[in-house]
């Protein structure tokens, strides 16, 4: 069975800073794969998706990730967090097993200090 | 759009009660999923169906849970009776049919905040 690893469970940094969460998927055939984020009381909205073609996908609001395969890693990257990006971050998963369902991690909860 | 629109928004039960959650995904999508959020488990995938049929409900915790889709904009969930563990934040997802080699991404309502008392 797939599953997602997010091995920082809460990040606090400050304005400006720059932003690496770690995710790491475990399946070794073809997969799709997406961030979301979780705004506090909001619903979940997607950042970015991969499917396939340039591993390095770029998402809105200046987040991007970078899929290595052989790492099985799709971390996700910003240059230069705001204070509005304080949410919590999921990775998730799809593989081609024809389940049609995500496999998502266990969350990063990121909080921004102004 | 209106994207997926789910009811109650908040809903505070009693041990023992039935509950019932209502979902309507965007118009025109196949899959409909059902998710779970909790402190504990964190996101879990309960039931999807596609086209209304059900295809898959290995994450539906026991008999006490059930889901319906009886038409292609309408779908419940349903906790008979209702445990205080059940209580978590419930999510109606729906996506297009995915083409070769793609998965459209799925799209999320605002979820169900129940508390089971």
């Amino acid at each position: 069975a797939q599953s997602v690893s997010q091995h920082n469970h809460h990040v606090i940094l400050s304005e400006a800073a720059s932003l690496e969460l770690g995710c790491n998927y475990s399946y070794g055939g073809t997969v799709n794969l997406f961030w979301y984020v979780q705004y506090p009381g909001q619903h979940l909205q997607l950042l970015l998706k991969y499917f396939s073609g340039d591993p390095l996908v770029k998402g809105i609001k200046g987040f991007e990730a970078e899929f290595i395969k052989s790492k099985f890693s799709f971390n996700l990257r910003k240059p230069s967090v705001q204070w509005s990006d304080t949410a919590e971050y999921f990775c998730a998963v799809n593989a081609y097993t024809g389940r049609r369902a995500l496999t998502f991690g266990s969350g990063t909860r990121l909080q921004v200090q102004p | 759009d209106a994207g997926v629109i789910q009811s109650p928004r908040h809903e505070v039960t009693e041990m023992g009660q039935e509950v019932t959650l209502r979902c309507k995904p965007i118009s025109g999508h196949d899959y409909l999923f059902w998710y779970r959020q909790t402190m504990m488990r964190g996101l879990e995938l309960l039931i999807y169906f596609n086209n209304n049929v059900p295809i898959d409900d290995s994450g539906m915790p026991e008999d006490r849970f059930s889901a319906k889709m009886p038409n292609a904009s309408f779908s419940t969930l349903k906790i008979q009776p209702s445990e205080p563990r059940d209580s978590a934040v419930y999510f109606c997802a729906s996506s297009l049919r995915a083409a070769a080699g793609k998965y459209y991404e799925q799209f999320f309502g605002p979820g169900t905040r129940l508390t089971v008392l």
